[in-house]
């Protein structure tokens, strides 16, 4: 089956530094991309929609200067927290699609934790 | 726009017993409906879908739901639970108006499985 893959699994940041977040499927071309996040206990909210070679969708209440998105190729989607605070603290979770009527296939998620 | 509500947010039940988690979604368009489960600490993997067809839908570990248009619901349902079940499962759909892009998420039901 489609795999995807995140890393790091959990990362530990300073308030104020930037932390990258990858995103990759393993075995398939993700033609789009997608952020969630998710708080604890909560459910998954959708951050932003990329695809590969253009800029990302971000959804509304989403800061786009402040989470960068990258698609750069279409197995690789990266997402940078610039200028991290605790409030920034949370699972951010991954999902790739391939085609228009593809699935979501989600990644293992990653723990940020800013202190 | 739609919206998905999974009215218990946790489900207590013995081992080997039955259970349904329900699933209510608005929209006035036609749907694609997806149930995930997702243990600790880890992304989210696809139970099972309902695209068209058989409203009866298996997915995997024994679970099915079922498609009502009438109720606008998607009950999940397993005849008989194992310890390995307890996870948090999710609830989702994407609308025709959207390409089937966007997943809308419910809030989660914890199902909790005690010997």
């Amino acid at each position: 089956g489609a795999v995807v893959s995140q890393h790091p699994s959990r990362v530990i940041c300073k308030s104020g530094t930037s932390v990258k977040i990858e995103c990759r499927s393993l075995d398939f071309q993700a033609t789009t991309m997608f952020w969630y996040r998710q708080f604890p206990k909560k459910s998954l909210m959708l951050m932003a929609t990329s695809n590969e070679g253009s800029k990302a969708t971000y959804e509304q209440g989403v800061e786009k200067d402040k989470f960068l998105i990258n698609h750069a190729s279409l197995t690789l989607s990266t997402l940078t927290v610039t200028s991290a605070h605790p409030e920034d603290s949370s699972f951010y979770i991954c999902s790739a699609r391939t085609g228009l009527a593809g699935f979501q296939y989600f990644g293992p998620g990653t723990r940020l934790t800013v202190t | 726009a739609q919206s998905v509500t999974q009215l218990d947010s946790q489900v207590p039940v013995f081992e080997e017993a039955p259970v349904e988690l329900r699933c209510n979604y608005s929209s006035s368009v036609s749907v694609y409906l997806f149930w995930y489960v997702q243990y600790p600490n880890q992304g989210l993997q696809l139970l099972l879908k309902y695209l068209s067809g058989s409203t009866l839908v298996k997915g995997i570990n024994g679970f099915e739901a079922e498609f009502n248009k009438s109720q606008t619901s998607f009950h999940l349902r397993k005849p008989s639970v194992h310890i390995s079940d307890t996870a948090e499962y999710f609830c989702a759909v994407s609308e025709r108006n959207t390409g089937f892009q966007k997943l809308v998420f419910g809030t989660g039901t914890r199902l909790l499985v005690s010997p």
